[in-house]
C-alpha cells in the first residue's frame, strides 16, 4: 500500500511569487486536507478537499487556495507569497476507522520564501 | 474547539514504560482523543485513537479517566525511535481538522 506523497521536498521562492504544491493520497482515500507548520509550531489546518469539493477550511486568506482531482491527489497553491509563508505544508489523507477518520500524513514540502 | 493540556517536555531511558499524561478537562461528549506524534524531520504519524474505552494496538495504548478529563498515552518499552514530539488532539466526530497544540517533547535516553 503507497503511503501519502508530497512533491516538491523543498522550494525556495522569493516575495511575491506563487506556488504550487502536490500531495498523492493514500490508496482509498478520498479526502485531503493541508496542515502549515511554522518552525517549532504544531500544523495548523489550512482546508480539506471531498470529493473535488473544499469541505472546511482554517484561518487563512484567499490566497491559499486548493485543488482536489478525481483520482484525489490535490494541489495547494500560494499566491502573493509573504516571508511568513515559509514554513512545512503537511498533506494528510483520510479513511474513516471506528467511528472518526484517521489522518494519514505526508512528509511535507519545506517552503522558504526570501 | 476544546483545549489538551500537556507537558512541554518529558524524558526517559529506553526499555522503559513512557507514560504521557493528557488533561483536556472541557472535552464533549462527541469528542474523539487522538494521538499523533511527529519524528524530526517528518510529517505527524496517527498512533492511537479512543472516545470512552481505553484502547491497544501494536504501537501503544491509551487510558481514558471514568470522567474523560484526562487521558494517557502510554509506550510499553521505549524505543529510540520513540522520541518525538506527541500530540493529544481532540477531535469531535465531525469535525474535518485536527487542532495541534504544542505537545509533548519526548526524549529517549540510552
Amino acid at each position: 500500500e503507497t503511503g501519502v506523497t508530497q512533491s516538491p521536498t523543498h522550494l525556495i521562492k522569493t516575495r511575491g511569487q506563487q506556488v504550487t504544491l502536490r500531495c498523492s493520497s493514500q490508496s482509498g482515500h478520498n479526502t485531503v486536507s493541508w496542515y502549515q507548520q511554522a518552525l517549532g509550531q504544531g500544523p495548523q489546518f489550512i482546508f480539506q478537499y471531498y470529493r473535488e469539493e473544499e469541505n472546511g477550511r482554517g484561518n487563512f486568506p484567499p490566497r491559499f487556495s486548493g485543488l482536489q482531482f478525481p483520482n484525489y491527489s490535490s494541489e495547494l497553491n500560494v499566491n502573493a507569497l509573504e516571508l511568513d509563508d515559509s514554513a512545512l505544508y503537511l498533506c494528510a489523507s483520510s479513511a474513516r476507522l471506528g467511528g472518526t477518520d484517521t489522518q494519514y500524513f505526508g512528509p511535507g514540502t519545506r517552503l522558504t520564501v526570501l | 474547539d476544546a483545549k489538551t493540556t500537556q507537558p512541554n517536555s518529558m524524558e526517559s531511558n529506553e526499555e522503559e514504560p513512557v507514560h504521557l499524561p493528557c488533561n483536556h478537562s472541557t472535552i464533549s461528549g462527541t469528542d474523539y482523543i487522538h494521538w499523533y506524534r511527529q519524528l524530526p524531520s517528518q510529517g505527524p504519524e496517527y498512533v492511537i485513537h479512543g472516545l470512552t474505552s481505553n484502547v491497544n494496538n501494536r504501537m501503544a495504548s491509551l487510558a481514558i479517566a471514568e470522567d474523560r478529563k484526562s487521558s494517557t498515552l502510554i509506550l510499553h518499552r521505549a524505543t529510540l525511535r520513540d522520541a518525538a514530539v506527541y500530540y493529544c488532539i481532540l477531535r469531535d466526530v465531525r469535525a474535518q481538522k485536527l487542532v495541534f497544540g504544542q505537545g509533548t517533547r519526548l526524549t529517549i535516553n540510552p
